[in-house]
């Protein structure tokens, strides 16, 4: 059964920088897309990066470029975002979601962790 | 970037009717929409693909329908169940984006 477990959010200042993981398992990790998508509270579903299944290519929404990083691990079955230079609009429940092989939806998601940028 | 206007933002409906939310893309997407549908504290859920193909597990009462840039869910009789927020999203280009959502609520 796929699982994907995130972890890492918390409470920073504005200007702060946060790591999250998400864990993967259940299947081959290294041959998926893997993305993480954002809701912030009462909003709707932000998708904010992608990353391809080596980690040679990543892509971001403009909102998030230059200040987050996506990365992989594919001995660990994992995947990171590093967010820097956070700001209060950067405050969402962040999810990772592994894409389709063949279409790149979203199949499988994880249950979400917290990020609250507030001074 | 592709826009996803999704309608309505919300209704209310009664267990056993018919719902329809629509999904216009700005420009013509090939079908490659999905669907999803969110409950309050969890994490969103795939409910059909490439506009009309249902995923594994989801009860036949959900269908999509669509092409070009004008998409379709419909539950063909609510249930309980479905009482939820419902997202479409296309998948044909970077950057991915989704609608607005709509809400489903008990009248």
């Amino acid at each position: 059964e796929v699982h994907l477990v995130e972890s890492g959010g918390g409470l920073v200042q504005p200007g702060g920088s946060l790591r999250l993981s998400c864990a993967a398992s259940g299947f081959t990790f290294s041959n998926y897309w893997m993305h993480w998508v954002r809701q912030a509270p009462g909003k709707g579903l932000v998708w904010v990066s992608r990353i391809n299944t080596d980690g040679t290519s990543t892509t971001y929404a403009d909102s998030v470029k230059g200040r987050f990083i996506f990365s992989r691990d594919n001995a660990k079955n994992t995947v990171y975002l590093q967010m820097n230079s956070l700001r209060a609009d950067d405050t969402a429940v962040y999810y990772c979601a592994r894409a389709d092989q063949s279409a790149y939806y979203f199949d499988y998601w994880g249950q979400g962790t917290l990020v609250t940028v507030s001074s | 970037d592709i826009q996803m206007t999704q309608s309505p933002s919300s209704l209310s409906a009664s267990v056993g009717d018919r719902v329809t939310i629509t999904c216009r893309a700005s420009l013509d997407i090939s079908n490659s929409v999905a669907w999803y549908q969110q409950k309050p504290g969890e994490a969103p859920k795939l409910l059909l693909y490439a506009a009309s193909y249902l995923e594994n597990g989801v009860p036949s009462r959900f269908s999509g329908s669509g092409s070009g840039t004008d998409y379709t869910l419909t539950i063909s009789s609510l249930q309980p169940a479905d009482f939820a927020t419902y997202y479409c999203q296309h998948y044909y280009s970077s950057p991915w984006t989704f609608g607005q959502g709509t809400k489903v609520e008990i009248k």
